[in-house]
């Protein structure tokens, strides 16, 4: 059974800091999505990955595909970061849905 | 208007009312997915349309009945819910259904069942 594990559940910072998300799963996949949801309910994609590292303005996700772990790095972060992160996951064993983790739930404080 | 809509945004219905929610994607995508958000718990896929064919059923009960006229358009009709049925419920669309395709979110319906 594909299971996806975050932590923490959840992070409170001071604005500024640096935050990483981490999310680990128990199968072989053949994608990791970063999701944001924020407390009004609607969800962005934030990355897709499959190996390596992608960086969208002050995010960093990385994926180590071996030893089935991803991170989410927020840079510099801000107040307005403050949402629930959530990792989903696909398996590469047949035509298979997502799986999502609980999420992480951050807030910055200004 | 753009991305993927969904309404009502809120919706408050009692365990013998017929109600439907409805989602909307403007992206020209074949994929919509209807999944299922409960307080504490990840999220759960319900059911996927590829081409307006449903692909998958995730062990639904059937007082939940998705339709899709089109690949713009999807609905689920619910009918005597239940309590536990309260969630926020989200749709997604992707270009297709598969492992390579990112999926969109509309922001969500949150149903309360009384």
């Amino acid at each position: 059974k594909n299971e996806v594990e975050q932590s923490p559940q959840n992070l409170t910072a001071q604005e500024g800091e640096f935050i990483t998300i981490n999310c680990s799963y128990s199968v072989g996949i053949s994608a990791l999505h970063w999701l944001q949801q924020h407390p009004g309910g609607g969800i962005v994609s934030l990355f897709m990955l499959s190996s390596g590292k992608k960086k969208h303005g002050r995010l960093i996700a990385t994926i180590n595909i071996q030893e089935k772990h991803s991170s989410l790095h927020i840079t510099a972060s801000h107040p307005r970061d403050s949402a629930v992160y959530i990792c989903a996951v696909r398996s590469n064993s047949g035509n298979t849905p997502l799986v999502f983790g609980k999420g992480t739930r951050l807030s910055v404080i200004a | 208007e753009t991305g993927v809509t969904q309404t009502p945004r809120h919706l408050v219905m009692g365990m013998t009312n017929k109600k439907s929610l409805k989602c909307e994607q403007h992206l020209g995508h074949n994929a919509m997915y209807w999944y299922k958000q409960s307080a504490k718990k990840p999220l759960e896929l319900m059911f996927v349309y590829n081409f307006k064919e449903q692909t998958e059923n995730n062990s639904v009960p059937s007082r939940f009945s998705p339709e899709c006229p089109n690949s713009s358009h999807l609905f689920l009709h619910l009918h005597t819910l239940q309590p536990e049925d309260s969630a926020l419920y989200l749709c997604a669309s992707s270009q297709v259904s598969g492992p390579s395709y990112e999926q969109y979110f509309g922001p969500g319906t949150r149903l309360t069942v009384t």
